[in-house]
């Protein structure tokens, strides 16, 4: 039973123009999420995460919207640039389980020039 | 910037080999983890500590074990490598709810 699911593998986008990736999850008792960016070979990078009581964060070209209701968020890259081009896993967090993180099987984001 | 490292990098290895995966912060964070991902796969959680002499099994069996006899050092041990342990084993580390990850070693089992 997956609680956070990516649903698309892939996606590509031109230089300069918006990325959308998404990420729904099951469980109403998530308190935080996360997105982290893994390049080949390498370990993930903490992007940015928000709280379940908020809908919006921003930190620079990255914007993450979370829509509880539907149990669905986003990650927003604006302006997409080529060393964007990376797998981006979505993650949650429950409390009281020692901080363990429910990760999403990723999505490959491919910035083309 | 987030201080965990990870040793070997990459590792190839023959079938029944004994091997230990390194792994240390300076964070000096309490919590500390062990996943497996797979390519196309996500990340899966097989060994957590809450701290010193605390390990506890994650979400996914593994063969692995993992000791943590000092707050820093979280090394995971395979007493005889199979080829399918062959994965990318990654480490990481947290105070709260966000985990900042090592670069993780590829392990080849041949």
């Amino acid at each position: 039973d997956q609680q956070v699911k990516q649903n698309s593998p892939s996606l590509s986008v031109q230089e300069g123009r918006i990325s959308i990736l998404n990420c729904d999850y099951t469980n109403s008792m998530f308190d935080y999420f996360l997105w982290y960016k893994k390049y080949p070979a390498e370990g993930p990078t903490f992007l940015i995460s928000i709280s379940s009581i908020k809908d919006k964060n921003e930190d620079g070209r990255f914007t993450v919207f979370l829509n509880k209701s539907a149990k669905h968020l986003s990650l927003h890259i604006v302006p997409s640039q080529p060393g964007d081009s990376a797998v981006y896993f979505c993650a949650a967090f429950l409390p009281g389980t020692a901080s363990k993180l429910t990760f999403g099987t990723g999505t490959r984001l491919q910035v083309t020039l | 910037e987030a201080d965990i490292y990870q040793t070997p990098r990459y590792l190839v290895i023959g079938t029944g080999k004994k091997i230990t995966l390194e792994c240390s912060q300076t964070m000096g964070h309490d919590k500390m983890y062990w996943y497996q991902q797979d390519p196309g796969m996500e990340l899966h959680l097989i060994h957590y500590s809450y701290g010193v002499n605390s390990t506890e099994k994650g979400d996914l069996s593994s063969e692995s074990t993992v000791s943590r006899i000092r707050t820093e050092h979280f090394p995971l041990t395979l007493e005889s490598a199979r080829p399918s342990h062959t994965s990318q084993y990654l480490c990481a580390s947290s105070l709260s709810y966000e985990q900042y990850f090592g670069p993780g070693t590829r392990l080849t089992v041949t």
